[in-house]
């Protein structure tokens, strides 16, 4: 089946530091990957979109990284603050007219 | 504000009974989805519906429906409720040529089945 795949369940860092959250994918080819924030109770934020020929984006502090090979994109937070705090999640699919698929998310704590 | 209205907020019920969600898609969009939140499945998608029509069925039991009205609002209806429907319910919207956007969430509708 075709599976995204968040591995760590939860990534505890100091301030200061850069984040680094991880979403593998098999079997399949995605062509566009999408990272989201989830606060506790709340829903999904969209952040970032990553396109397969795109090796790379950025948004302030955020980067995230798609590579083909690897079947993997890494979603950094450089200079990491408390307020960074929450659930990243990664998901697959183009956001016009098709259902996104989602991984169960990387509860990042971020500790002063 | 997202943009993206769900209403209630909060819902208890007792099993057996009946329920219906309701969303407001941010203005524009066309799309609507229904998602499904528990603790231990993550987000599950459930059904999207695009401009009244229904596109594409996820995980969604045959004890639950939606629909999409012409003013682009949309109902979740949850019936024969069991204990094990206990979760956040999320409405997404997107539209067809926001591709560098992502969905757009509502604030979800917890339902707790006693």
């Amino acid at each position: 089946s075709q599976k995204i795949e968040q591995n760590s369940e939860a990534l505890n860092i100091q301030e200061g530091k850069t984040a680094t959250l991880t979403c593998n994918y098999t079997n399949y080819s995605p062509a566009y990957l999408q990272w989201y924030r989830q606060d506790p109770g709340r829903g999904p934020v969209f952040l970032l979109l990553i396109r397969e020929n795109e090796k790379e984006k950025r948004k302030e502090r955020l980067k995230v990284t798609f590579d083909t090979t690897l079947k993997q994109s890494l979603f950094h937070i450089t200079a990491s603050q408390p307020a960074d705090s929450a659930t990243y999640l990664c998901a697959r699919g183009f956001p016009g007219n098709t259902p996104l698929v989602f991984g169960k998310g990387t509860r990042l704590s971020v500790i002063a | 504000d997202s943009g993206v209205t769900q209403t209630p907020k909060h819902l208890i019920t007792a099993t057996g009974q009946r329920v219906t969600l309701r969303c407001s898609p941010r203005s524009g969009d066309l799309s609507v989805y229904w998602y499904q939140q528990s603790l231990d499945q993550g987000l599950q998608f459930l059904i999207h519906y695009y401009n009244g029509e229904e596109r594409a069925k996820g995980n969604i039991l045959e004890r639950f429906s939606a629909q999409q009205f012409p003013d682009l609002h949309s109902e979740l209806n949850l019936s024969s409720l069991e204990l094990g429907d206990s979760a956040l319910y999320f409405c997404a919207s997107s539209a067809q040529d926001r591709s560098n956007y992502g969905y757009t969430f509502g604030s979800g509708t917890r339902l707790t089945v006693v």
